[in-house]
């Protein structure tokens, strides 16, 4: 079992609709989380850090974390075709500065 | 804030140079930055983690003689690909963790491609 994973997509939703992004992750003892968004021939740009269980709300990103069942993801309201991009998920062990990245999702958002 | 610049953006070597990326974190201090390698549609690769002021820690397969990095000072790492092969060519990323209190979050720099010719 992987580490991180995610499903690789393309996920594709209509202009307006809400994304949902998701992400498994193995190591129980995990306490940092990452979304990063990567545009095609840039570098990952960090969308939201989450670190204790529940939601957590910036404009039109919200990351939800759930420890016990090991999972966390990224929900997208009213997405554009800007929001076009490959999503990071990234895993911090416990205590230590190293994230271990997911493969990444690629969302198509269409007119 | 939590600016991350590299330089140079993009390069071309021959086959056998040895090429300099340098990372800098432009307004915060960063005792730790990572060096990231990413081939077309593949996911990140970490290389090595670079700390201030001493030697670098290499991921397994990374070989250190041919990928140097030195990290001088809070703000600076630099990644040296030596006697370069065209297998070399890829997209290369540094990313810095800012020093204040525990945090854990990383600022990737632009990248820097490099192609081996």
């Amino acid at each position: 079992q992987k580490e991180v994973e995610q499903n690789s997509g393309p996920l594709s939703v209509p202009e307006g609709a809400i994304a949902s992004l998701n992400c498994t992750y193995s190591d129980r003892v995990s306490q940092s989380f990452f979304w990063y968004r990567q545009y095609s021939g840039k570098s990952p740009e960090l969308i939201m850090s989450i670190y204790s269980n529940g939601d957590k709300e910036d404009g039109r990103f919200t990351a939800q974390l759930n420890k016990a069942s090991q999972y966390v993801s990224l929900l997208i309201r009213d997405s554009q075709p800007s929001d076009s991009a490959t999503y990071l998920c990234a895993v911090n062990k416990g205590g230590s500065y190293i994230p271990t990245f997911g493969r990444g999702t690629s969302l198509i958002v269409h007119p | 804030g939590a600016v991350v610049s590299q330089h140079p953006s993009w390069v071309i070597c021959k086959s056998g140079t040895s090429v300099k990326i340098e990372c800098r974190s432009l307004d915060f201090q960063a005792t730790t930055m990572f060096w990231y390698r990413q081939f077309p549609k593949q996911s990140l690769m970490l290389m090595a983690t670079s700390n201030e002021g001493s030697k670098a820690t290499y991921e397994q397969g990374v070989e250190k003689d041919k990928f140097l990095i030195n990290h001088a000072s809070l703000t600076l790492s630099t990644l040296t690909v030596t006697s370069a092969h065209p297998e070399d060519s890829s997209f290369y990323i540094c990313s810095a963790r800012d020093n204040v209190g525990l945090a854990y979050e990383q600022y990737f720099g632009p990248g820097t491609r490099l192609t081996v010719t």
